[in-house]
């Protein structure tokens, strides 16, 4: 499985833009970018995945670099409720398993 | 639309007890897996199933876990003779197929296991 490096921690002030950084130099050209994120006490909740192109839904957008070797999370204005740990993951088109790693602790400052 | 269940949420075993952990898919999804969280660590695939299949189980420590995912009735991670350090959150997540398109992994809440 391809390798993210992210992080280990961000902090932002509420009501702002929140950009999380995932670098991933070996990705393949099949493997997804996927974004989960969990919060305290709670299983992972997937937010978004992307392949090439940029992505927006309800909970972020995801932009994707030109080559591919990193992509962007970005929450457009940070809530309290976003305070998680988000992970970046690379997800073959037939993969099944996601390899989760230390993710990014997002803490969010009223 | 109700999502993955799981139950127990909290489950206190003594070294040597058997756990039965159940998980419950959401409505339409014939793809579960379970993942393993232990304390300040990361989480880790065990096993992926199908209806009546184990399709991958790559992650599962050789001995005492088990799973199955029954034509009927929810999918058992079952771990036998409990050690303390198989204390950890278990969670598992549903997708409708295999595969990224359209089939994204929708997570439970976890159990949380205790070996006393």
């Amino acid at each position: 499985d391809a390798k993210t490096t992210q992080p280990n921690s961000m902090e932002s002030n509420e009501e702002e833009p929140v950009h999380l950084p995932c670098n991933h130099s070996t990705i393949s050209g099949t493997d997804y970018i996927h974004w989960y994120r969990q919060l305290p006490s709670q299983g992972p909740e997937y937010v978004i995945h992307g392949l090439t192109s940029n992505v927006n839904n309800r909970m972020a957008s995801l932009a994707i670099a030109e080559d591919r070797k990193s992509s962007t999370l970005i929450l457009h204005r940070a809530t309290l409720r976003d305070a998680a740990v988000y992970y970046c993951i690379l997800r073959g088109e037939y993969g099944n398993k996601l390899v989760f790693g230390a993710g990014t602790i997002l803490r969010v400052k009223s | 639309n109700a999502g993955v269940m799981q139950n127990p949420r909290h489950l206190v075993r003594r070294r040597g007890q058997e756990a039965r952990l159940r998980c419950s898919p959401m409505k339409g999804h014939s793809h579960v897996y379970w993942y393993r969280q232990l304390p300040e660590e990361g989480l880790k695939f065990m096993v992926y199933l199908q209806k009546e299949n184990i399709i991958d189980e790559s992650g599962m420590p050789k001995e005492r876990f088990s799973a199955e995912f029954p034509k009927e009735g929810p999918s058992i991670l079952r771990i036998q003779q409990v050690v303390r350090g198989d204390s950890a959150a278990y969670f598992c997540a549903s997708s409708r197929g295999h595969g990224v398109a359209g089939n994204e992994q929708f997570f439970g809440p976890g159990t949380r296991l205790t070996v006393l």
